[in-house]
């Protein structure tokens, strides 16, 4: 099973600050089969990224993904005050697909 | 416009079973992978169940193996969770979601907005 960690636990920033989220793999992933999702309090989660850079449908610019093997990075250029929320990675290489435990952006 | 709306989640006493439902529209159900995730209170997300489009090939993981049962109905476009034996550690929302392709985008793009499954006495 890959192991997931995402680092750091929270984030704290500013509207308008640069966010850099971490997800390391606990072996390769193979294809960059890394997607990262966002989630609301109350909500379920939304797709973001797949295969580690592709943005989803109607995903704005500002997400990007990136990164390949066991690290890949999630950055949001500029924070919107609707981007504070939970982020997860999820590797889909190998079954059992598998979760990170997740980041919380929050507000400064 | 793709809606997953899930039904069937309540209380039920441990051992007990519960059904849940995923009524699908906006897209070609018969043409989607579909899953059953869950994540329980405050924790993070786990895949539970998957089916492919014709309902021929299945996945559990581990922790619901013998126990849950993934099945679909491409005539009304709903997917299924059969619950049986239910322990106190399957207490979560259950999402229902689509999966996007095969491949690269064998990912979930859609999901609905769960139904919570409480197991206690």
């Amino acid at each position: 099973e890959i192991v997931l960690t995402q680092s750091p636990g929270t984030l704290s920033l500013s509207p308008g600050e640069r966010a850099t989220l971490s997800c390391r793999a606990s072996q390769g992933v193979g294809n960059s089969y890394l997607a990262w999702y966002q989630q609301k309090p109350g909500q379920a989660p939304r797709l973001l990224i797949y295969g580690a850079s592709g943005r989803a449908t109607g995903i704005p610019d500002r997400f990007s993904g990136s990164g390949s093997g066991t690290d890949f990075t999630l950055t949001i250029s500029r924070l919107e005050p609707e981007d504070f929320a939970v982020y997860y990675c999820q590797q889909y290489a190998n079954f059992p697909r598998t979760f990170g435990q997740g980041t919380k952006v929050e507000v400064k | 416009e793709v809606q997953l709306v899930e039904s069937g989640g309540g209380l039920v006493q441990p051992g007990g079973s519960l059904r849940l439902s995923c009524a699908a529209s906006g897209f070609t159900f018969s043409s989607y992978v579909m899953r059953w995730v869950r994540q329980a209170a405050g924790k993070g997300l786990e895949l539970v169940s998957g089916i492919s489009a014709s309902g021929t090939y299945t996945y559990y993981a581990d922790s619901v193996k013998g126990r849950f049962t993934i099945s679909r109905d491409n005539s009304k476009n709903t997917l299924y969770l059969q619950m049986n034996s239910l322990r106190d550690e399957d207490t979560a929302v259950y999402y229902c979601a689509k999966v996007g392709g095969s491949g690269n985008y064998d990912v979930p793009d859609y999901w609905g907005q769960g139904t919570l499954v409480t197991v206690s006495s």
